[in-house]
């Protein structure tokens, strides 16, 4: 969808650099994640946050830290980039119903050489 | 914790309908069953939801049973385009959506 944004699409960074991912979206939704996918697999949650003020660690929080800026900004940052980390990285945004449907942004592909 | 469970990979031709079955044994009483569809390096896209019985619209069809365990998406006329892996979603104890391996349907001409 392109009411969800990511930047950058693609990053090569080294080892123990700290990376910065972010997302905007301009639906209005008052929810936002941030999943990571590794090849030949599903998603896997991260953080999530369900306004401003609500931060949630979702599956695999830890080596990650998030930072919601504002209702459409919702960033995700990695303090000390390692090789595993390499992945493709997708926000998402929802409407707070029982359905939750969720619009995903394009990606970030990261590699941590 | 609800899980999903669907075949890891599926083969169809041109023209033919496609269903998938995906076993959810353990959903919540006020869940909801979601399909997405993923093409590479692209983000998942909503193809549809329901609650039970069926639900149709413009590109799929969802079947649920009365005791909601498992959900058929069916896709009916399928084209080279619906090359694609497709998840079957239910919604975890956190609120957020789990994600398990989906199936990869892949079309052949």
């Amino acid at each position: 969808d392109a009411d969800v944004t990511q930047t950058p699409r693609n990053r090569i960074t080294k080892t123990g650099k700290r990376i910065m991912l972010e997302c905007s979206q301009t639906k209005g939704h008052d929810r936002m994640y941030w999943y990571r996918q590794d090849p030949g697999l599903g998603l896997q949650l991260i953080y999530y946050s369900f306004d401003v003020k609500d931060i949630n660690k979702g599956e695999i929080s830890d080596g990650y830290s998030v930072s919601r800026q504002a209702q459409a900004k919702f960033s995700l940052s990695l303090e000390s980039a390692i090789p595993n980390q390499t992945a493709l990285y997708f926000c998402a945004t929802s409407e707070p119903t029982t359905s939750g449907r969720q619009f995903f942004g394009p990606g970030t592909r990261l590699t941590v050489l | 914790l609800a899980k999903t469970t669907q075949p890891i990979s599926m083969d169809s031709y041109e023209g033919q309908e496609v269903n998938i079955t995906c076993s959810h044994n353990n959903i919540a009483t006020n869940d909801y069953i979601t399909w997405y569809q993923q093409f590479p390096s692209q983000g998942p896209r909503f193809i549809i939801q329901g609650y039970k019985t069926k639900v149709t619209n413009e590109v799929a069809s969802l079947f649920i049973p009365a005791d909601r365990k498992s959900s058929t998406l069916s896709l009916p006329r399928v084209s080279l385009s619906d090359t694609a892996v497709y998840y079957c979603l239910v919604r975890g104890s956190q609120g957020n959506l789990i994600f398990g391996k989906g199936t990869k349907l892949s079309v052949k001409p």
